[in-house]
């Protein structure tokens, strides 16, 4: 296994433009998060997916974010009419989660960093 | 509600001495702790998870932590600081049952002095 692969690793745009991250997580893990992360900052909880269902996305900042996993595989976020206040490194990670079993452990991948000109 | 506070937002240390970062947490039940490690354009990495077993955990790379629920802690340690260990350390609580949400810390930046 690969581990999870986010992509692609740097995106530079002009404000106003959309953007689109992909996730592809670990083959077996069913559960499915995004963060952001700034500088000097923790990871920020964005929204989660249990196979393809959405379970929490009121943390979405805005409107103008959402998330998909059509098919409980890899995931995309996107980003609509893109604000400099949205430059950050957007992490996804996954996680095997099973009722009874331990620790939810999240795997994360490398990010992907966004740069709104 | 769950939250972490990370006391220190950079901690240098001189190579071979003692690593001591804190973190304390705030939850209305027992929940698991996590501490995790990112270098520089890297993702973050698991050091090590308390799970309401053994309260002393240990982890990769040297590290352990150890969980005091009467002080809310789960501060994390290694006994000689090594180069290699200069990086941002993260620490993370979940709630224990659903394993939903991670909330982590605003992190920890380690300097290791030669």
């Amino acid at each position: 296994d690969t581990g999870v692969s986010q992509n692609p690793r740097h995106k530079i745009t002009k404000r106003g433009q959309n953007v689109t991250f992909r996730c592809d997580p670990i083959s077996e893990h069913n559960r499915l998060y995004w963060y952001r992360q700034t500088l000097g900052q923790g990871p920020e909880f964005l929204t989660y997916f249990q196979n393809e269902a959405q379970l929490e996305k009121s943390r979405l900042l805005s409107d103008r974010f959402s998330a998909e996993r059509p098919k409980g595989s890899f995931s995309t976020l996107e980003i609509q009419r893109t604000e400099q206040g949205d430059s950050a490194m957007y992490l996804c990670a996954s996680s095997e989660w099973g009722w009874g079993g331990g620790a939810n452990v999240l795997t994360f991948g490398a990010g992907s960093r966004l740069t709104v000109l | 509600a769950q939250s972490v506070t990370q006391l220190g937002s950079h901690v240098s240390v001189s190579e071979g001495a003692l690593v001591l970062l804190r973190c304390n947490y705030s939850s209305s039940v027992p929940p698991y702790l996590f501490w995790y490690v990112q270098y520089p354009n890297q993702g973050l990495q698991l050091l090590l998870k308390y799970t309401s077993a053994a309260t002393l955990v240990k982890g990769i790379n040297g590290f352990e932590a150890e969980f005091k629920k009467s002080e809310t802690s789960f501060h994390l340690t290694k006994p000689s600081a090594h180069m290699s260990d200069a990086a941002e350390y993260f620490c993370a609580v979940s709630e224990k049952y659903t394993g939903n949400q991670f909330y982590f810390g605003t992190g920890t930046s380690l300097t290791v002095i030669p």
